[in-house]
């Protein structure tokens, strides 16, 4: 089964650029979305297919995919950033997979 | 706007079963794929089941594979989820969340919890 890997937490600096990890094999090959999760609430897709915005979502989050690791970077960090962060791909032998998350703190 | 609204969790006891629902508007439901997703307490999220707009294609995790059933009705706008043989580790938030064709997720529902206790 397909498996994606995620570093269990990141720390930035207010103002600062985060870069958010998921690994696994060939991902390069595989369209990468991501989710932001504050406490409490609902998911929220911030990156699609790799490297794409929903309308909405400020222009600090960006994606790339290549090899066996994408990323996601938030420049300009903000307070309101701090959230679970979690990568999510299609897999023809796993059907859909999500990476076990990533907890985001703002210093 | 787009809503996609969960209903029908509850406490159940452990090999019991549980009908959720997830009631969409907004939008044309028999456009597209739909997906159950859940996260267990403290935990990630967990994708659970995947259903095609039509109903005719239909993918589970292996976890709940042979359990649970997933299902559509378009007329109503409704997809559902029907758990039986319920185990502990099945307690969870369960979220309904609309699939776009490239299998990102851009609406969920506001989330029903499941808790399979004694």
């Amino acid at each position: 089964s397909y498996e994606l890997t995620q570093p269990l937490s990141v720390s930035v600096a207010l103002g600062q650029t985060a870069r958010i990890t998921c690994g696994g094999n060939n991902i390069g090959s595989k369209n990468v979305h991501w989710y932001q999760q504050k406490p409490g609430q609902a998911p929220v897709l911030v990156i699609y297919r790799d490297s794409n915005r929903p309308s909405g979502i400020p222009e600090r989050f960006s994606g790339s995919n290549s090899g066996n690791t994408a990323t996601l970077t938030i420049s300009r960090a903000q307070a309101g950033d701090e959230a679970d962060y979690y990568c999510q791909v299609w897999d023809s032998s796993t059907a859909e997979v999500f990476g076990g998350g990533t907890k985001l703190t703002v210093l | 706007q787009v809503q996609l609204v969960e209903s029908g969790g509850g406490l159940v006891k452990p090999g019991g079963s549980l009908r959720l629902s997830c009631a969409a508007s907004g939008f044309t439901f028999s456009d597209y794929y739909m997906s159950w997703i859940r996260q267990a307490p403290g935990k990630g999220l967990e994708w659970v089941s995947y259903i095609s707009s039509s109903g005719s294609t239909i993918y589970y995790a292996d976890s709940v594979k042979g359990r649970f059933t997933i299902s559509r009705d378009n007329a109503k706008n409704s997809l559902y989820l029907q758990m039986n043989s319920l185990r502990a580790e099945d307690t969870a938030v369960y979220y309904c969340a609309r699939a776009r064709r490239d299998g990102s997720k851009d609406y969920w529902g506001q989330g029903t919890l499941v808790t399979v206790s004694s």
